[in-house]
């Protein structure tokens, strides 16, 4: 299967701890994306990657969290301090171009204890 | 980007046709109007776009009025497998994607 990786599939933490996900985007592409969903709601958008630079931030994106690239490949998603608000499903997708379709992973599940 | 309305929640017969609505009555001229659905514990999933003139896919057709205030996506032969949220977005310019709470589609045998 080439399509969008992302590990673990599931987390469970207890508050306070640090957590970090990583995606896998499908090769070719260049640009890379982090969503968060809860329970009902539609995924929120994060942040974004062209290759290995971060082009913009959700002001979603307090400063517990932090995303990398550093080779423009795979990509992290660190959250520090975490709390009981941070349970969520957190998406990742990739795409080739800004116009294209954006093809999503299967989502890591964190909860919080 | 513009807001985009869209009905809680919807059911269809197995066989049918499934039309979905929304409503995207602020769009601007340059948005695009793009389709997502998520099928329960799985990611969103593309399946269609377009501008201004109707498109069809192997997945679906997109009809938009010749206003663009609305469209409709139409699965013409809903399965079991199509029950799923759907998410109408509309985008210009922009790499993220915004999403509001979609249809939940409830295919039934």
């Amino acid at each position: 299967d080439t399509g969008v990786s992302q590990d673990p599939r599931h987390k469970i933490t207890k508050r306070g701890q640090n957590v970090t996900f990583r995606c896998d985007p499908i090769s070719e592409h260049n640009r890379l994306y982090w969503y968060r969903q809860t329970l009902g709601q539609g995924p929120e958008f994060l942040t974004y990657f062209q290759n290995e630079a971060q082009l913009e931030k959700s002001r979603l994106l307090s400063d517990r969290f932090s995303a990398e690239r550093p080779k423009g490949s795979f990509s992290t998603l660190e959250i520090q301090r975490t709390e009981q608000g941070d349970s969520a499903m957190y998406l990742c997708a990739s795409s080739l171009a800004r116009a294209n379709e954006q093809f999503f992973g299967p989502g890591t599940r964190l909860t919080v204890l | 980007d513009a807001k985009t309305t869209q009905p809680p929640s919807m059911d269809c017969a197995e066989g049918r046709a499934a039309n979905l609505p929304c409503n995207h009555s602020t769009i601007s001229g340059n948005e695009y109007v793009y389709w997502y659905r998520q099928i329960h514990s799985q990611g969103p999933q593309y399946i269609i776009h377009g501008l201004k003139n109707n498109e069809t896919n192997e997945m679906a057709s997109l009809i938009i009025t010749e206003d663009r205030k609305s469209s409709t996506l139409i699965l013409p032969h809903a399965t079991l497998r199509d029950t799923a949220v759907y998410y109408c977005i509309v985008r210009y310019n922009t790499d993220k994607l915004i999403f509001g709470t979609g249809t939940r589609l409830q295919v039934f045998p």
